[in-house]
């Protein structure tokens, strides 16, 4: 599976949007970037994924780079709720594992 | 919204004793999952499962564990003989399948497992 790198930790305030980065400049022509968090004390959870352009959904948004080699999980406003840790997964759309290799992530701190 | 739930939420045993959790993963899904987290450390794959059989499982998953469908619904992880090191958190996952590249894994709320 292609690496990525995420910053072990970031801080954000209550309702200001959270952008958290994540590099993986070996990622293959047909890697998907995947975005899954942990809450404290929970499974982890899907946030959102995509292949080249931008995505959209009621979580959060997913910003692309044109070359593929970084990608931006957007928070629009930040909850109290969103504190977790944020993990960028990337995913082989052929014929690729089942399994999710999860890094350490982002550890996302939110202020009230 | 359809959810995977796990028993026991807290698993408390002695060492070299057999233990077994329990999933009931999403209704329609086809694909299951084991995964563990020690505490403190990253989450981690044990095994994945697909038409009854056990279709990729990773270098921690040896002998000692195993899985299986026991009906339509359950989908469990033993654990034959515990170690002190198996204590982690346990989650099962489940996904519609079969494609890697945009398939989405659900999982459950976990197991704490205690090895004394």
């Amino acid at each position: 599976d292609a690496k990525t790198t995420q910053p072990n930790s970031m801080e954000s305030n209550e309702e200001e949007p959270v952008h958290l980065p994540c590099n993986h400049s070996t990622i293959s022509g047909t890697d998907y970037i995947h975005w899954y968090r942990q809450l404290p004390s929970q499974g982890p959870e899907y946030v959102i994924h995509g292949l080249t352009s931008n995505v959209n959904n009621r979580m959060a948004s997913l910003a692309i780079a044109e070359d593929r080699k970084s990608s931006t999980l957007i928070l629009h406003r930040a909850t109290l709720r969103d504190a977790a840790v944020y993990y960028c997964i990337l995913r082989d759309g052929q014929g690729g594992s089942e399994k999710l290799v999860f890094g350490k992530g982002t550890k996302l701190t939110v202020n009230p | 919204e359809p959810e995977v739930t796990q028993t026991p939420s807290h698993q408390v045993t002695q060492m070299g004793q057999e233990v077994i959790l329990r999933c009931v993963p999403i209704s329609n899904h086809l694909y299951f999952y084991w995964y563990r987290q020690i505490l403190g450390q990253k989450v981690e794959f044990l095994v994945s499962f697909y038409n009854n059989e056990i279709s990729e499982k990773s270098e921690i998953f040896d002998d000692q564990f195993s899985v299986e469908r026991p009906d339509g619904s359950n989908f469990t992880l033993k654990i034959r003989s515990t170690k002190l090191e198996d204590s982690a958190m346990y989650f099962c996952a489940s996904s519609e399948g079969p494609y890697a590249g945009t398939d989405t894994q659900y999982f459950g709320p976990g197991t704490r497992l205690t090895v004394l």
